[in-house]
């Protein structure tokens, strides 16, 4: 099984739509978690970390269950703009992050 | 922002050829940077962790002495691919967390390589 698990998509919505990802993690000694945005060919860039009551920046919530192991990512209103590849990160210990193959979001008029 | 810069940008190289990478950190100093690999529609695979003043620790598969690090000082580590071939063509990325910022990653843009 792999460490970090996220369905690749592509996830196609049109706009306006509210759309959400899940992503699992094996390691249970898991330490923090986050949600990276990467657009095609560009390096990854932090969306939000993830924390265990849940958060949320503008129309982004992100949501941790520790006893299930996975954490998800909500996108309401969703724009043209969100089109990208969203990476699920778990560090495991020493801060070592580890990737999700990633879920492919693609928002269209 | 933290900001990690990476040089080259791209680079097209024969093979048998070795190539140096090089991921700074510009404004703030890194005794940690990691090293990534991504293939297309692949996710970022850690190759290894570069340790300032000491050896970087690699991921199991990943070849030590193929993909050699450096991390010479608190701002910069070097990665180089030795006789590289055309299945070293990727996307390579470093990344660096910014002390007292929790433990979040600042990315450098990426270099991409391709072997001929």
């Amino acid at each position: 099984r792999k460490e970090v698990e996220q369905d690749p998509g592509p996830f196609n919505v049109p706009e306006g739509a509210t759309v959400a990802f899940n992503c699992t993690y094996s390691n249970s000694a898991s330490q923090s978690f986050f949600w990276y945005r990467q657009d095609c060919r560009k390096e990854p860039k932090l969306l939000m970390s993830v924390y265990s009551s849940g958060n949320e920046d503008g129309r982004f919530t992100a949501q941790l269950n520790r006893a299930s192991q996975y954490i998800s990512l909500l996108i309401r209103d969703s724009k043209l703009s969100d089109s990208a590849t969203y990476l699920c990160v778990v560090n495991r210990g020493s801060y070592i992050p580890t990737f999700g193959r990633g879920t492919s979001l693609i928002v269209h008029p | 922002g933290a900001v990690v810069s990476q040089h080259p940008s791209w680079v097209i190289c024969k093979s048998g050829t070795s190539v140096k990478i090089e991921c700074r950190s510009l404004d703030f100093q890194a005794t940690t940077m990691f090293w990534y690999r991504q293939f297309p529609k692949q996710s970022l695979m850690l190759m290894a962790t570069s340790n300032e003043g000491s050896k970087a620790t690699y991921e199991q598969g990943v070849e030590k002495d193929k993909f050699l690090i450096n991390h010479a000082s608190l701002t910069l580590s070097t990665l180089t691919v030795t006789s590289a071939h055309p299945e070293d063509s990727s996307f390579y990325i470093c990344s660096a967390p910014p002390p007292l910022q929790g433990d979040e990653q600042f990315f450098g843009p990426g270099t991409r390589l391709t072997v001929l």
